[in-house]
């Protein structure tokens, strides 16, 4: 089975610092991976993407994160943090590496930024 | 931008009642998804729509749950007989497809219905 494990529930910066927010997967196969942002009452958006290409990968707002497979690992950084980056952060799996579309999500990792 | 939308924002019924969430994909996207996120636990799958049929669902979505496309644009979840376990945060989501191994269609997700059970 697949499932991913969100290491912190609350991550706190300041403006200007960088950001590092940390998940960890476990999959039976090489999996597909993602970060997913939610601001408060707005839908949960694709921050970037991981589907066995390039290992680091770019996504919206200045975010990357790297799949580090002998790590299973699949944080995701950020140089300088914004205010407008204050939201929750959800790292998510694909359960089946075909057709099947279930996303597996972490618990989530709420991101404060303080000026 | 297209997105997709839900109603309402909030909902509270009664335990034992029914309630119908409603979502409106957006217009292209073939495939349907809802999810639902107690309070402080994580996003779950409960199930995927393609073609007028279910395509994939979870061990969460029994019985007590339906799914519909009643008309070109909207997609609803029925609870029948609603529990208190059922208050949580639902999400509606639609993607072009499904995607294949090594590909991935995004899954976009509508900005949630809180449904309370009272």
């Amino acid at each position: 089975a697949q499932s991913v494990t969100q290491l912190d529930s609350h991550v706190s910066v300041s403006e200007g610092t960088p950001v590092l927010l940390r998940c960890n997967y476990s999959s039976s196969y090489s999996p597909s991976l993602f970060w997913y942002v939610q601001h408060p009452n707005k839908g949960l958006q694709l921050l970037l993407k991981y589907t066995s290409a390039a290992t680091l990968v770019k996504g919206i707002n200045g975010f990357e994160a790297e799949f580090k497979k002998s790590e299973t690992s699949f944080h995701l950084t950020k140089p300088s943090a914004h205010m407008s980056d204050a939201a929750e952060y959800f790292c998510v799996v694909r359960a089946l590496n075909q057709a099947g579309t279930a996303l597996i999500f972490g618990k989530g990792t709420t991101l404060s930024v303080s000026s | 931008e297209p997105e997709v939308t839900q109603t309402p924002s909030h909902q509270v019924t009664q335990m034992g009642q029914e309630v119908i969430l409603r979502c409106v994909p957006i217009s292209n996207h073939l495939y349907f998804y809802w999810y639902r996120q107690i309070l402080g636990q994580k996003v779950e799958f409960l199930v995927s729509f393609y073609n007028n049929e279910i395509s994939e669902k979870s061990e969460i979505f029994d019985d007590q749950f339906s799914v519909e496309r009643p008309d070109g644009s909207n997609f609803t979840l029925k609870i029948r007989s609603t529990k208190l376990e059922d208050s949580a945060m639902y999400f509606c989501a639609s993607s072009e497809t499904s995607g294949g191994p090594l590909s991935y269609n995004e899954q976009f997700f509508g900005p949630g219905t809180r449904l309370t059970v009272l």
